[in-house]
């Protein structure tokens, strides 16, 4: 399996708290994601990187922000938590554009 | 715009039946197809895929033919399993953009002794 770790696995949190979910790799892949997960809607892309530094928006990007200042490392921030953020969060990492993604386990965030 | 339809679930399956998963899309160019595979409490794994029209991707039993004149990849196999019991998600790549890595919604699939 890829090497993919994300950190928390879980976390419950009040709305307007700030949030930062971690993801790191090493398989030293150049493009990493971050996915929202919710019924009916499948995956969504939030925000991507292809490289360090070097990050872009997904679809829906709004209320968060992303930072990647290691290669290993792709950081998720919600600077103000909302109800509607409550998700199931995914890494995914990637060689190269058209190439198969490996995805983490997932952060299960709960916004009260 | 690029996008996935897959088939509606949840499909509810008994050991040893077929299975197909009708997959169909729409993208400019020549996408990259996938099939992954989702278990309970798990990330998206990798199934199979395919980079090119009547490539057929395989893997654990599971095959996805590239058909480029009806725009379609569905999911066969010809003995589900217990143990196939997931959620399955389609999905196209195009190569000449970062986001561009479209995924159907997905469909569940449950199979029962």
């Amino acid at each position: 399996d890829a090497g993919i770790t994300q950190s928390p696995r879980h976390k419950v949190t009040e709305t307007g708290t700030p949030v930062t979910l971690r993801c790191h790799q090493t398989e030293n892949h150049r493009y990493m994601y971050w996915y929202r997960q919710d019924p009916g809607h499948g995956l969504r892309l939030i925000h991507y990187s292809y490289g360090v530094k070097d990050t872009d928006k997904g679809e829906v990007s709004d209320g968060y922000s992303v930072s990647r200042s290691k290669t290993e490392d792709f950081l998720l921030t919600l600077e103000s938590a909302t109800s509607s953020q409550t998700s199931v969060y995914f890494c995914a990492i990637s060689t190269e554009i058209n190439q198969p993604q490996h995805f983490g386990d997932g952060t299960r965030l709960s916004i009260l | 715009g690029d996008s996935v339809t897959q088939m509606e679930g949840p499909v509810t399956l008994s050991e040893e039946a077929f299975l197909t998963i009708n997959c169909t899309y729409t993208a400019t160019g020549y996408p990259s197809l996938f099939w992954y595979v989702q278990y309970p409490g798990e990330g998206l794994q990798l199934l199979l895929k395919a980079t090119k029209a009547d490539d057929k991707g395989s893997n654990k039993g599971f095959e996805a033919t590239y058909r480029k004149e009806t725009t379609s990849f569905h999911l066969e196999k010809g003995s589900v399993q217990v143990s196939d019991s997931a959620v399955y998600f389609c999905a196209l790549s195009l190569k000449t953009s970062y986001d561009k890595v479209i995924f159907g919604p997905g469909t569940s699939l449950s199979v029962i002794p």
